[in-house]
């Protein structure tokens, strides 16, 4: 049972360069999210979708887009990157129904940024 | 809106001695509250939850948590720690119905050997 499984594990970008970070979940959950994780400043949520179709903002959702493409993926891209974006990417997914989040989330093992 | 407040970014004990992170949660109704841990160059792993049913909480690695209504509080305690527990930990809350989980902002626990 793979969970939740995030590629890349590392990478390094140029300014403006684009590229998507893929996550995929094999335990049927509804609801799928991106984190990003920075010194001092806990986990921030960037997009999450509650279910197959919707998407909807966190707190820091500028520079980013996402996809939900089926129930088992969910995609985040950076158009053009910029320094500020280095960061660790984790995404989680949650079982609840209807998109609640009441049991709790698993996460990947995330992705490790470097805009340059 | 719900949110939690860990009190201590950072928190330094023996090995041997007790581990207590404080956890402090803000809801208007029944909260849903959890644990994490990471520990270095990984991801966030479950600790334990606590879902309504008992107070007391076990988790994995002998850790355990309390919910105490009227504290509003969900500490996080082990007997004895090892080095092994050096880790960043999070406390997060949810309520019923909610579409995400609320994180606080982390403590890292050393252990001195």
């Amino acid at each position: 049972n793979a969970g939740v499984t995030q590629t890349p594990k590392f990478q390094v970008l140029k300014t403006g360069q684009s590229m998507t970070l893929q996550c995929a979940q094999d335990m049927n959950h509804n609801s799928m999210y991106w984190y990003r994780q920075d010194p001092g400043m806990g986990l921030r949520l960037i997009y999450y979708s509650a279910s197959e179709g919707t998407t909807d903002k966190g707190e820091v959702p500028n520079g980013y887009n996402v996809s939900r493409l089926n129930k088992r993926e969910f995609s985040l891209r950076l158009e053009s990157a910029a320094p500020s974006q280095t960061s660790v990417y984790f995404c989680a997914s949650s079982e609840g129904g209807h998109g609640t989040a009441n049991y709790g989330y698993t996460f990947g093992s995330g992705t490790r940024l470097t805009v340059v | 809106a719900q949110s939690v407040t860990q009190l201590g970014s950072h928190v330094s004990v023996s090995e041997g001695a007790l581990v207590l992170l404080r956890c402090n949660y803000s809801s208007s109704v029944p909260p849903y509250l959890f644990w994490y841990v990471q520990y270095p160059n990984q991801g966030l792993q479950l600790l334990l939850k606590y879902t309504s049913a008992a107070t007391l909480v076990k988790g994995i690695n002998g850790f355990e948590a309390e919910f105490k209504k009227s504290e509003t509080s969900f500490h996080l305690t082990k007997p004895s720690a090892h080095m092994s527990d050096a880790a960043e930990y999070f406390c997060a809350v949810s309520v019923q119905g909610a579409q995400k989980l609320v994180f606080g902002q982390g403590t890292r626990l050393t252990i001195n050997p």
